[in-house]
């Protein structure tokens, strides 16, 4: 069975970082491909980024690239997820997502609780 | 990218009713395509992947379809617990988009 447990709710002032973390217990970790998934207030799920720790490199959407780092941690068994230059439009529920194991391209089949993440001065 | 649109944007039944969501890709992403449901305050919880394979514990009156750019999600006899907001999502192409959700709610 697997679970990811999500880092808690962040505030941020407009212009800085924030590090989302997401732990995986069960299942094998490496072999598995992670996607993060945002939601603003009332809006939809969007796509961030994601990566298969195995292979290391991650893939994002144009809109965050240069912006956000997704990083994969095989010995701790833990994803990353780093935004900057926060502004309120960054305001949202971030989820990490994960997929079965070997499974290319990958679906997505357990899902973090969510970290809100607020952007305000 | 490939853009998803997902149809309708809100869906009103009464429980028992059978209902019908529809996903149209852009281009081709074979039968790469996932639902999800989300409920208030909830993560999403994956339902189906690979456009018709249903995950482990979700129930039988869920069902998916495709033919071509085409996918539908269909619930049949309508429990309480089924309205919340449904989005598919393709995961062929990088980026992983999603549809716009339909939002499902009682007559």
């Amino acid at each position: 069975q697997v679970h990811l447990e999500q880092s808690g709710a962040e505030v941020k002032k407009p212009g800085s970082s924030v590090k989302v973390s997401c732990k995986a217990s069960g299942g094998r970790f490496s072999r598995s491909g992670i996607s993060w998934v945002r939601q603003a207030p009332g809006q939809g799920l969007e796509w961030m980024g994601g990566i298969i720790p195995i292979y290391g490199t991650p893939s994002y959407a144009q809109k965050f690239q240069g912006r956000v780092a997704i990083t994969a941690d095989k010995s701790t068994t833990t994803s990353y997820m780093d935004l900057s230059s926060l502004t309120s439009d960054d305001t949202a529920v971030y989820y990490c997502a994960r997929g079965p194991i070997d499974w290319l391209p990958y679906h997505l089949d357990s899902w973090g609780q969510g970290t809100l993440v607020t952007v305000s001065s | 990218d490939i853009q998803m649109t997902q149809s309708p944007s809100s869906l009103s039944a009464s429980v028992g009713d059978s209902v019908t969501i529809t996903c149209r890709a852009s281009q081709g992403i074979s039968n790469y395509l996932a639902w999800f449901q989300q409920k208030p305050g909830q993560a999403p919880k994956s339902l189906i992947f690979a456009a018709s394979s249903l995950l482990s514990g979700v129930p039988s009156r869920f069902s998916g379809t495709y033919s071509g750019i085409d996918f539908t999600l269909t619930i049949s006899s309508l429990q309480p617990e089924d309205f919340a907001t449904y989005y598919c999502q393709q995961y062929n192409t990088y980026p992983h988009t999603f549809g716009q959700g339909t939002k499902l709610d009682i007559k």
